[in-house]
């Protein structure tokens, strides 16, 4: 049983550049969310997405930053001409359900370095 | 005021110790506790999970909530060296939000 897959582990980027993450969730898992952690900070929530729905984006930053999770694949994070500032680890975590017992299961990572 | 806090350590104990690691959260809607472990360049693990009043026994990690003092912390028995990690307090309101709010963690030292 697979557990949360996440792609690729490590993107370096020059400044201005494109960087696209990518998700898949465990088996039997609809709900995926999006964290990211700054060097020497804690884990802080961006997103969370069902299946071709954005449900909550409140920790996103309003420009350069977008989520996806179409019907079919994976589940995408994209940041747009990247900042020096967007070098952090970004995880994604699926969970089966929600409300009371919504136990989310984390991937390995993507440690993103912008040069 | 943050909304989950706790001490950024390190907490040192011997091998063999019990090792006490404390979170208090400031929303008091809070229905579902987590402690995940974060070893160094890894991602969070979750080891457990509490939603009710009382202790919560899996192993060596006890986990204790009490919602009236907003307070929920876990216990490890036997500690190991291989328990020297980062613990991570991780905190979900339910109703209508999904989103984990993580302390900043507590680094726990298991000296051999």
């Amino acid at each position: 049983n697979a557990g949360v897959m996440q792609n690729p582990r490590h993107l370096v980027r020059r400044r201005g550049q494109e960087a696209r993450l990518r998700c898949s969730p465990m088996k039997g898992h609809s709900h995926v969310y999006w964290y990211r952690q700054l060097p020497e900070e804690g884990l802080k929530f961006m997103v969370y997405l069902q299946k071709e729905n954005i449900i909550d984006e409140s920790g996103m930053p309003k420009e350069r930053f977008s989520a996806e999770f179409p019907k079919e694949g994976p589940s995408i994070l994209r940041i747009q001409q990247v900042v020096r500032g967007d070098s952090a680890a970004y995880f994604c975590a699926s969970s089966p359900k929600v409300g009371v017992g919504n136990e989310q299961f984390f991937g390995p990572g993507t440690r993103l370095t912008v040069l | 005021q943050k909304e989950v806090e706790q001490n950024s350590g390190p907490l040192s104990v011997p091998e063999g110790a019990i090792a006490s690691l404390n979170c208090t959260y400031s929303d008091r809607v809070s229905q579902s506790f987590f402690w995940y472990r974060q070893y160094s360049g890894k991602s969070p693990e979750l080891i457990m999970s509490i939603y009710s009043n009382g202790d919560k026994e899996d192993g060596r990690f006890t986990a204790q909530l009490n919602k009236a003092s907003q307070y929920v912390s876990l216990l490890i028995r036997d500690s190991q060296p291989s328990d020297s990690a980062t613990y991570l307090c991780a905190v979900n309101r339910d109703t209508g939000f999904q989103k984990l709010v993580f302390g900043t963690g507590t680094r726990l030292l298991v000296s051999p």
